[in-house]
């Protein structure tokens, strides 16, 4: 199965653009890219995916690079809300598993 | 709408006892999935199912088990279990074909 590689923690000031990277050297054509995060004492919650393309909603971006060997999810501005741990994930187009690594955990400075 | 619910939300458990956990998907939500959440191992999946069958299943041993019933409500059952199996359970619902998950607030498992 395609492993995603992700910085174990990762810093940001409050109200800065945060850039979470993400490797995934072997993934297939049909595997999508997913994101997760998990607020303390929570389950984890959806928050983007994508295939190719770059994605925007209203909770954060995702920057497929060309190869698609790797992908950045974007925070545009950062809160104390967004204090989280950060899973990115491949998803088989035809299977049914999320395959979750173990995250970035991501501390807002105010 | 009411989110994904889990009972029990903490259990302590002996070694060798068996445990069973419960999970009720977001109506009208027919595929469930189970994972184990430890500091180690991270989040790892364990099965999932869809219309009362097991469509998927992780790398874990035989005593990990589950069921789901005709109105989406899905258990799992851990027989045996060890210190190893402590652990936040995490149950997570999604319509057929959709790629977001909802998960449940967890199980957190405590064998002693």
């Amino acid at each position: 199965d395609a492993k995603t590689t992700q910085p174990n923690s990762m810093e940001s000031n409050e109200e800065e653009p945060v850039h979470l990277p993400c490797n995934h050297s072997t993934i297939s054509g049909t595997d999508y890219i997913h994101w997760y995060r998990q607020l303390p004492s929570q389950g984890p919650e959806y928050v983007i995916h994508g295939l190719t393309s770059n994605v925007n909603n209203r909770m954060a971006s995702l920057a497929i690079a060309e190869d698609r060997k790797s992908s950045t999810l974007i925070l545009h501005r950062a809160t104390l809300r967004d204090a989280a741990v950060y899973y990115c994930i491949l998803r088989d187009r035809t299977g049914n598993q999320f395959y979750f690594g173990t995250g970035t955990s991501l501390t807002v400075i105010p | 709408k009411a989110g994904v619910t889990q009972t029990p939300r903490y259990l302590i458990k002996t070694r060798g006892q068996q445990v069973t956990l419960s999970c009720s998907p977001i109506s009208g939500h027919r595929s469930v999935s189970w994972y184990q959440q430890t500091p180690g191992q991270g989040l790892q999946f364990l099965f999932e199912y869809f219309s009362e069958t097991q469509r998927n299943k992780g790398n874990f041993p035989g005593r990990f088990s589950g069921r789901q019933f005709s109105n989406s409500r899905s258990e799992m059952n851990v027989s045996t279990l060890e210190l190893g199996d402590s652990a936040l359970y995490l149950c997570a619902s999604r319509f057929q074909g959709a790629y977001e998950q909802y998960f449940g607030p967890g199980t957190r498992l405590t064998v002693t």
